[in-house]
């Protein structure tokens, strides 16, 4: 069976820190990944995907991760966080079956 | 814009009720999905289905079961609610296609007491 694992479960910063939050997944075979982000309060949201290329991926919000196939990694960068960062961020695959494996979260913190 | 609207933002249920959660999308999406999301669990796959009347059981199916009579609609029914099913329910939906990003609704935060 596919997993995702984040090994950070909740990171505190100070505002302009640079934020890098680990994931690490399973599967195999091809496989794309996400990041997704919750707001407190709302639903969750797309922040990047990569599918094949550039490992480097950027997404919204000045986000990027990127894809170590020799490292089962997609780590997700930010090079200065702001407070309005603050949310839990998944890290999710999909591999071979329809549906996306999340991983457990990371809950940021940032503070002014 | 993609949306998925849950019946219910909140939901308090009595240990052995029935319970039904209603999931719609509006974007003609083949695939639905349930999560629950609890703290430190993330989000663990329950059922999804890939098109009417067809469903595949997630990681956690135990308790639950669904129902997909229409393709903009998919319901999560807990036969015998109990305790341990207090949680945050997630509908999501895509199209087919590697390349598709999930949408998902508000939740719904279900208390069973």
């Amino acid at each position: 069976a596919q997993s995702v694992s984040q090994h950070n479960h909740h990171v505190i910063l100070s505002e302009a820190a640079s934020l890098e939050l680990g994931c690490n997944y399973s599967y195999g075979g091809t496989v794309n990944l996400f990041w997704y982000v919750q707001y407190p309060g709302q639903h969750l949201q797309l922040l990047l995907k990569y599918f094949s290329g550039d490992p480097l991926v950027k997404g919204i919000k000045g986000f990027e991760a990127e894809f170590i196939k020799s490292k089962f990694s997609f780590n997700l960068r930010k090079p200065s966080v702001q407070w309005s960062d603050t949310a839990e961020y998944f890290c999710a695959s999909k591999g071979g079956r329809r549906a996306l494996t999340f991983g457990s979260g990371t809950r940021l913190q940032v503070q002014p | 814009d993609v949306k998925v609207t849950q019946s219910s933002r909140y939901l308090v249920k009595r240990t052995g009720e029935k319970v039904f959660l209603e999931c719609v999308q509006d974007m003609d999406h083949e695939n639905m999905f349930w999560y629950r999301q609890d703290p430190g669990l993330g989000l663990r796959l329950i059922y999804f289905s890939y098109d009417v009347k067809m469903k595949e059981k997630g990681d956690i199916p135990e308790g639950y079961s669904v129902s997909r009579e229409k393709k903009e609609r998919f319901s999560l029914i807990l036969e015998s609610a109990s305790t341990n099913q207090t949680s945050m329910y997630l509908c999501a939906s895509r199209r087919q296609g590697a390349l598709a990003e999930a949408f998902f609704g508000q939740g719904t935060r279900l208390t069973v007491v």
